[in-house]
């Protein structure tokens, strides 16, 4: 069964510094990731994906996310952090065991505080 | 584009009420939507895909007499928690892809807080 870790409950950092949240993940076959972000009481928004080509993926509001096949991680970055990317980011992996289909599994997500 | 809305946005219901959640895609026609259940600090969980004119596929360990799924037209899905309880207090977000491609994206609507006193 394919998965995906999240092994940061939260990551602080102070504005203006480089940020990362790290996933992991486990799939068979060739993966297609994603990340998002949810606001408090609001529902997820997408900030990008990888599904085949440069390794390198960027984003909205300035996030990227490199995928590492040898190492099966695709940690989401942003080289200079706002007190407005506070939030919670969830990684998560297409389903693709399910065929047809466009079911996520998602990981247990990161909660970032971006310090004025 | 890409729009997908819920109502009601919180819902206070008396414990044995029967509570509907609509999901709406705003600017295109759905086939797939998804149905998601969320804890405080918590991960989305998927309770059900709906596919428009067909019965919802539950996950396992959902209740499908207790969470009923309606996807009566391309851009309307209805959760109804029937007889709900406190523990089925949670914030329910629904999502939506278009066209039947797997890789197609889902879009996520802004979610439905749900407290069942």
């Amino acid at each position: 069964a394919q998965s995906v870790a999240q092994p940061e409950d939260q990551v602080n950092v102070a504005e203006g510094n480089p940020l990362t949240v790290k996933c992991t993940y486990s799939v068979s076959g060739n993966p297609y990731l994603f990340w998002y972000v949810q606001y408090p009481n609001r529902g997820l928004q997408f900030l990008l994906k990888y599904i085949t080509g440069d390794n390198l993926v960027k984003g909205s509001y300035g996030f990227e996310a490199e995928f590492n096949k040898s190492q099966t991680s695709f940690h989401l970055k942003k080289p200079s952090a706002l007190v407005s990317d506070s939030a919670l980011y969830f990684c998560a992996v297409r389903d693709i065991m399910r065929a047809g289909t466009s079911t996520l599994t998602f990981g247990k997500g990161t909660m970032l505080l971006v310090s004025p | 584009g890409a729009v997908v809305s819920q109502h009601p946005s919180w819902v206070i219901c008396k414990s044995g009420t029967s509570v509907k959640i609509e999901c709406r895609s705003l600017d295109f026609q759905a086939t797939t939507m998804f149905w998601y259940r969320q804890f405080p600090k918590q991960s989305l969980m998927l309770m059900a895909t709906s596919n428009e004119g067909s019965k919802a596929t539950y996950e396992q360990g959902v209740e499908k007499d207790k969470f009923l799924i309606n996807h009566a037209s391309l851009t309307l899905s209805t959760l109804t928690v029937t007889s709900a309880h406190p523990e089925d207090s949670s914030f329910y977000i629904c999502s939506a892809i278009f066209g039947g491609r797997a890789n197609n994206e889902q879009f996520f609507g802004p979610g439905t807080r749900l407290t069942v006193l």
